[in-house]
């Protein structure tokens, strides 16, 4: 069974810290890697994604990828409440995404 | 990324009734795909819609209960046939515009009572 897993939360952090999300994942064939961001009551939005192992920064944004520990992880910077979402992770397994249940961040004032 | 439509946006059915849900995206794409997001649940992929082909089910997704049409690059629709409470959920069709990058449409919430 291919898995992807995530703490479901909520996790809470104050406005202005850093939000750290993780994801791991059981195929060591995957490839391709995704986070997607999804407000309560809309669909989910591609915000980053990341294929080679390291670090990967667009904007308040860091993905981290170490492909020998299936770790994937998404770092925001000076979080704000209008980051409060639903962040899904998801990877490449044989031409089409796996999704883990997400993980709920909440960003309080 | 791309714009992505789908109709009906919401819907309340009886059981036992059908709905066509249709997807349009504003360019073309080789690869579209379905998905059900239950209540606070993740997304679970139906079936994988290549156009010139027939659609690829994920298992416990069948053809008889999950018709696709792919009639081109830039449409598909998914019928939900026989519908029962179960059915009840977000159907949701996304579009692959580069290497394993998806992009969502808006969903559409089914009731079915």
């Amino acid at each position: 069974q291919k898995e992807v897993e995530q703490n479901s939360g909520p996790l809470s952090v104050p406005e202005g810290a850093i939000a750290s999300l993780n994801c791991t994942y059981s195929d060591r064939g995957s490839q391709s890697f995704f986070w997607y961001r999804q407000y309560s009551g809309k669909s989910p939005e591609l915000i980053m994604f990341i294929y080679s192992n390291g670090d990967k920064e667009d904007g308040r944004f860091t993905a981290q990828l170490n492909k020998a520990s299936q770790y994937v992880s998404l770092l925001i910077r000076d979080s704000q409440p209008s980051d409060s979402a639903t962040y899904l992770c998801a990877v490449e397994n044989t031409d089409k995404l796996i999704f883990g249940t997400g993980t709920r961040l909440q960003v309080f004032p | 990324s791309a714009v992505i439509s789908q109709k009906p946006s919401r819907d309340i059915c009886q059981r036992g009734t059908s709905l066509t849900i249709q997807c349009q995206v504003d360019s073309q794409v080789t690869m579209m795909f379905w998905y059900r997001q239950q209540p606070g649940q993740s997304l679970t992929l139906i079936a994988t819609a290549n156009q010139g082909s027939e659609a690829t089910y994920e298992s416990g997704f069948v053809i008889d209960k999950f018709p696709i049409s792919r009639p081109n690059l830039t449409f598909s629709t998914l019928t939900v046939s026989n519908m029962s409470p179960e059915d009840s959920s977000i159907y949701l069709c996304s579009v692959e515009l580069r290497s394993y990058e998806q992009y969502f449409g808006p969903g559409t919430r089914l009731t079915v009572t």
